[in-house]
């Protein structure tokens, strides 16, 4: 069964100082991963993915994954963290689809970010 | 171009009580996804709908049922209402391949 893990509930991080964001993964074939952001009250918002290519993987408001395939893991990171990046952040995979549709999203359970000023 | 919007934001209903949920996809999207979004809980998938009809299910009971319009828009409808069945309901759209979903704002259901 494909699964998502992100090991932390939470994640503390000074303003300025680089974070990461852990996610390791089970999927069988090739793995096509995804990094979600969601602030109180809202939707998810699509940050950045991996689906072939270069293992670093840059998204938006200057956030970047490295996809690794010997430790099944997918850890979004970011040099220099803002007060505003604290949010909700979701790490996913895309399961095989079928019938001539895309695979559904199977999300993990999220991890909180803080950044103190 | 808007974004994937959805109605209402807000619901309050009572145990077994029917509810339907609307979603409408970025424009140029052609599939739509639901997801229910428990509290402190990554989204579980519910269904998704391609070319009108269901193409895939997660593990939910009949009592939640959809259904997409020729114009990609879709429905959430959810039967005989649980406590259980409060959430965040989340519509997402997407266009073949191997594109990234983009989600709603989600509709919060409360079952009293």
């Amino acid at each position: 069964a494909q699964s998502v893990a992100q090991p932390e509930d939470q994640v503390n991080v000074a303003e300025g100082n680089p974070l990461t964001v852990k996610c390791t993964y089970s999927v069988s074939g090739n793995p096509y991963l995804f990094w979600y952001v969601q602030y109180p009250n809202r939707g998810l918002q699509f940050l950045l993915k991996y689906i072939t290519g270069d293992n670093l993987v840059k998204g938006s408001y200057g956030f970047e994954a490295e996809f690794n395939k010997s430790q099944t893991s997918f850890h979004l990171k970011k040099p220099s963290a803002l007060v505003s990046d604290s949010a909700l952040y979701f790490c996913a995979v895309r399961a095989r689809g079928s019938g001539g549709s895309q695979g559904n999203l199977i999300f993990g359970k999220g991890t909180k970010l803080s950044v103190k000023p | 171009d808007a974004g994937v919007t959805q109605s209402p934001t807000h619901l309050i209903k009572t145990r077994g009580q029917q509810v339907t949920l609307r979603c409408s996809p970025k424009s140029g999207h052609d599939t739509v996804s639901w997801y229910q979004q428990a509290l402190g809980q990554g989204p579980q998938f519910i269904f998704q709908y391609y070319e009108e009809e269901e193409r895939q299910r997660g593990n939910f009971p009949d009592r939640f049922s959809g259904h997409q319009f020729p114009n990609y828009s879709s429905e959430l409808n959810v039967n005989a209402l649980l406590l259980g069945d409060s959430a965040l309901y989340l519509c997402a759209s997407s266009f073949g391949g191997f594109h990234e979903q983009y989600f709603g704002p989600g509709t919060r259901l409360t079952v009293t």
